[in-house]
């Protein structure tokens, strides 16, 4: 099994929809989660951090589930330029050792 | 200020031979990583460094891969002899100590194409 998991997609959603995306982390000894976006052919951006209370920036909403040790991202309102592939983030053993998910593909459509 | 720098950003290469990738982290930065990604694998860490000492190799795949940080401010991984199957995007991001402030900052990344 893998240390985290998602849901590869793609994603295929019309301009103004809400999606979420989900991810599933195995150690339960994971310290701090995130969501990175990464465009293609480019190099990972930090999109947000995403805390035990749940945390919102913008159009974003990020969940932490840890008993069922689940990552949730909300998309609202999509946007043309949301389109990019978002990887699910665990930072074990004192935060600096990071496992990235395999990312899932994001198309917003006009 | 500028970002992590990578070089080279394209590297193509013959099977067998030896290939170094460079990269330059953000000026005061503690930590440094090294990362892989492949369609089929992800994007996987490999190696990082705090104040230029390895903490974890694990991530490592063979005696082939190897990895150096002799200052704060350069680092290089190293594959030899290269393989066919070490075609990947390989990263390398920084960030500073504080706990508090987890983002990594990736370069460019550099594109291996081994022949």
């Amino acid at each position: 099994r893998k240390e985290v998991e998602q849901d590869p997609g793609p994603f295929n959603v019309p301009e103004g929809a809400t999606v979420a995306f989900n991810c599933t982390y195995s150690n339960s000894a994971s310290q701090s989660f995130f969501w990175y976006r990464q465009d293609c052919r480019k190099e990972p951006k930090l999109l947000m951090s995403v805390y035990s209370s749940g945390n919102e920036d913008g159009r974003f909403t990020a969940q932490l589930n840890r008993a069922s040790q689940y990552i949730s991202l909300l998309i609202r309102d999509s946007k043309l330029s949301d389109s990019a592939t978002y990887l699910c983030v665990v930072n074990l053993s004192g935060g600096f050792k990071t496992i990235f998910g395999a990312g899932t593909r994001l198309f917003v459509k006009a | 200020d500028a970002g992590v720098i990578q070089s080279p950003r394209h590297e193509v290469t013959e099977m067998g031979q030896e290939v170094t990738l460079r990269c330059k982290p953000i000026s005061g930065h503690d930590y440094l990583f090294w990362y892989r990604q492949t369609m089929m694998r992800g994007l996987e860490l490999l190696i990082y460094f705090n104040n230029n000492v390895p903490i974890d190799d694990s991530g490592m795949p063979e005696d082939r891969f190897s990895a150096k940080m002799p200052n704060a401010s350069f680092s290089t991984l190293k594959i030899q002899p290269s393989e066919p199957r070490d075609s990947a995007v390989y990263f390398c991001a920084s960030r500073p100590l504080d706990r508090e402030y987890n983002e990594q900052f990736f370069g460019p990344g550099t594109r291996l194409t081994v022949l």
